[in-house]
């Protein structure tokens, strides 16, 4: 079972700055995936990754940026917070090609922009 | 677009009973089916994966079953406690979207009483 982290865990800050939330996993899974989850609402994928130096955006559109210089870390950055990005955001790891691949999730970040 | 749906949004029945409940979605070509549970303000847990391919899937007191045909599956929660309380997540693995990406649904939120 994998062993994904995220920090903070919640995270309170006020319009226009800038926010990195961090996402780090040790079972070097070539995928990772970042969620954004509003309340009572359905999960949407908004980035992912199939390795070192790629990323893709997911389905729901996302101001939001990411990176992945190393198979373990996929920080997701705002530059510029609004109160409309406030939700709830998960990160996923996987691994393998098959269909059979399962991804794991880590705890999530709830954020609230004021 | 493949779209999941969960059925009901919210359950509350007191404890030993068992229950049903129910995910539907709209595109019936998908590689997998995966069930989720998720505790309040915390990640997801993997319950269950059932491949197209497969009917049904058991672990202890949970069984998911699959109707990939009619776009349904079933997560039975046998003789349910009061720790089973969370919201369950369903979520598919569609093949146009690719077999990394995942359709979540809405969720049901459980509650069981002592």
């Amino acid at each position: 079972e994998a062993d994904i982290y995220q920090t903070p865990r919640y995270l309170v800050i006020g319009t226009g700055k800038k926010i990195t939330l961090e996402c780090s996993q040790t079972m070097g899974h070539d995928k990772m995936y970042w969620y954004q989850q509003d309340p009572g609402m359905e999960l949407h994928l908004i980035h992912y990754s199939y390795g070192v130096n790629s990323t893709e955006k997911g389905d729901l559109s996302s101001e939001s940026t990411v990176s992945r210089i190393r198979t373990e870390h996929f920080p997701l950055t705002l530059e510029s917070a609004r109160p409309s990005h406030t939700s709830q955001y998960l990160c996923a790891s996987s691994y393998g090609t098959g269909v059979y691949n399962e991804q794991f999730f880590g705890p999530g970040t709830r954020l609230t922009v004021l | 677009k493949q779209e999941v749906t969960q059925i009901p949004a919210a359950l509350s029945v007191p404890e030993g009973e068992n229950l049903v409940l129910n995910c539907s979605f709209t595109d019936s070509a998908i590689y997998n089916l995966q069930w989720f549970r998720q505790d309040p303000g915390k990640g997801l847990t993997s319950l269950l994966l059932i491949q197209s391919s497969q009917r049904e899937q058991t672990s202890g007191r949970l069984n998911a079953s699959l109707d990939k045909s009619s776009g349904r599956s079933t997560l039975y929660i046998a003789a349910s406690q009061p720790g089973d309380s969370a919201t369950y997540l369903c979520a598919v693995r569609s093949i146009s979207g690719g077999y990394n990406k995942l359709i979540f649904g809405a969720g049901t939120r459980l509650a069981v009483h002592p």
